[in-house]
C-alpha cells in the first residue's frame, strides 16, 4: 500500500528565513504528488503538484518542490517565509482511478516575527 | 466562481443519533470525494463518486457510513448511530473529471462532535 511520511510534526522558522518541509512517499509506480496548505478554519488549498517532466515544480505563494525519485522524496521549499505562511502543510500522493489522495500526517509551521 | 460548499459548518449530536452532511461541488465537476480529518487518523479518504459510475466506497470505516450523490451535483454523507470516534472534520472535494492530473478543490468542512 502506498504511504506518505512527513517526519516533522512542527517546524518553527523566523520570518524571512528559508523553509524546507520534508515529504517521503512509498509508491510502486510513477507517483502523482501534491502539496496542500490548510490555514486555521480553512479548507485545503493546493500549492503545487507533480506528475511528470521537470522535477522542480513551481507553485503558488512562492513555493516550489523538488521530486527526487532516488530518495522517494518531494520536499517543499520557500526561499523567504512570510508570517502569513503559518499553517499546516500536507503532502499527498494520488492513487489509481479517481486519484484518491493518501495524505501525510502534516507539518505545522509556525513563523516567528 | 463559487467553490465547494458544505453544510452545516458545525454539528453537535448525541451518541446514537444519525447525522447528514451535505456537499455542493463546483459546478461542472463530475468527480466528488469525501475525506475525514481526525486527530487520531489524520486525513483519510472515505468515498469517491465519478459521474454515473458506481462509487468507490473503499475508505468507508464501517457500514454505519453511507453516501449518495444526485447526478453530478449535491452529495450527502450519512452516519448512522453515531459514535464518539466519529467526531472529526468531514471534508468534501471535487475535481473536473477525477483524472490523476486534476486538482481536487476542497470545501471548508463540517466539524462533527459526537457527545
Amino acid at each position: 500500500a502506498q504511504s506518505v511520511t512527513q517526519p516533522d510534526i512542527h517546524i518553527t522558522v523566523s520570518e524571512g528565513a528559508s523553509l524546507e518541509l520534508r515529504c517521503n512517499y512509498s509508491y510502486g509506480a510513477t507517483p502523482y504528488l501534491f502539496w496542500y496548505v490548510q490555514s486555521p478554519g480553512q479548507g485545503l488549498q493546493l500549492l503545487l503538484k507533480y506528475f511528470s517532466g521537470d522535477t522542480l515544480v513551481q507553485g503558488i505563494k512562492g513555493f516550489e518542490a523538488e521530486f527526487k525519485r532516488s530518495q522517494s522524496s518531494f520536499n517543499l521549499r520557500k526561499p523567504s517565509v512570510h508570517w502569513s505562511d503559518a499553517a499546516e502543510y500536507f503532502c499527498a500522493v494520488g492513487e489509481g482511478g479517481g486519484n484518491k489522495l493518501t495524505f501525510g500526517t502534516g507539518t505545522q509551521l509556525k513563523v516567528e516575527l | 466562481g463559487a467553490g465547494v460548499s458544505q453544510s452545516p459548518s458545525n454539528k453537535v449530536t448525541e451518541k446514537g443519533k444519525d447525522v447528514e452532511l451535505r456537499c455542493d461541488p463546483i459546478s461542472g465537476h463530475t468527480a466528488l470525494y469525501w475525506y475525514r480529518q481526525s486527530l487520531g487518523q489524520g486525513l483519510e479518504f472515505l468515498i469517491y463518486f465519478q459521474g454515473n459510475s458506481a462509487p468507490d466506497k473503499s475508505g468507508l470505516p464501517s457500514d454505519r457510513f453511507s453516501a449518495e450523490r444526485t447526478g453530478e451535483s449535491v452529495s450527502t454523507l450519512t452516519i448512522q448511530r453515531t459514535q464518539q470516534e466519529d467526531s472529526a472534520v468531514y471534508l468534501c472535494a471535487s475535481s473536473l473529471d477525477g483524472g490523476r492530473k486534476e486538482t481536487q478543490y476542497f470545501g471548508p468542512g463540517t466539524r462533527l462532535l459526537v457527545l
